[in-house]
């Protein structure tokens, strides 16, 4: 079955860049209808949509990060990827990929925390 | 955006216990309501979608019911792996939003 898997560093330092990637198993990532996306959950908080990507190239982003925020995507390698700018220890959460249908999310990795300090 | 407001924030109940959970929506999201699961250290599981139907594989005993601003989740008898953190989600406009989170423990 469909499985998404995260991965990149644990640590990042703040003002640099976090990146992430999240690779697609079981199936492919240009299944038609379905969009791509990033999550995170801040330590004890909720749950907040980052954005988007369909296999086309086509993105979404949420506004309150948009200025930040960079998603991409390789159909040859069955990846996604995040990239979060001038990280602060606010960015601090785990980072969760998901499979959407119509902003529903049906597909989750198991996702990855990602600690920003120096 | 649109806001999504969960009650009560944690509740504590029995094995075999009926419980329910509530969802608002800042404005009206038709029947575009999601609901997941969230175990400890673990991802969201999807549990209904469309405020009422059942994801495939998720037992009979949780059910969903609501439309417009107004939502709830119910688990008619509470099994000892019901205890998480269960989640709404408004699917009706970008950007998609969640609730605050409703965590379900023993007493």
């Amino acid at each position: 079955q469909l499985q998404l898997q995260e991965s990149g560093p644990g640590l990042v330092k703040p003002s640099e860049t976090l990146s992430l990637t999240c690779t697609v198993s079981g199936g492919s990532i240009r299944s038609s209808g379905y969009y791509w996306g990033w999550i995170r959950q801040p330590p004890g908080k909720g749950l907040e949509w980052i954005g988007s990507i369909y296999y086309s190239g086509s993105t979404y982003y949420n506004p309150s990060l948009k200025s930040r925020v960079t998603i991409s995507v390789d159909t040859s390698k069955n990846q996604f990827s995040l990239k979060l700018s001038s990280v602060t220890a606010a960015h601090t959460a785990v980072y969760y990929c998901a499979r959407l249908h119509l902003l529903l999310f049906d597909i989750w990795g198991q996702g990855t925390m990602v600690t920003v300090s120096s | 955006d649109i806001q999504m407001t969960q009650s009560p924030s944690s509740l504590s109940a029995s094995v075999g216990d009926r419980v329910t959970i509530t969802c608002r929506a800042s404005q009206n999201i038709s029947k575009y309501l999601n609901w997941y699961q969230q175990k400890p250290g673990k991802a969201p599981k999807l549990l209904i979608y469309a405020a009422s139907s059942l994801q495939s594989g998720v037992p009979s005993r949780f059910s969903g019911s609501g439309s417009g601003t107004d939502f709830t989740l119910t688990i008619s008898s509470l099994q000892p792996e019901d205890f998480a953190t269960y989640s709404c989600q408004q699917s009706y406009s970008t950007p998609p939003t969640f609730g605050g989170g409703t965590k379900v423990e023993i007493k």
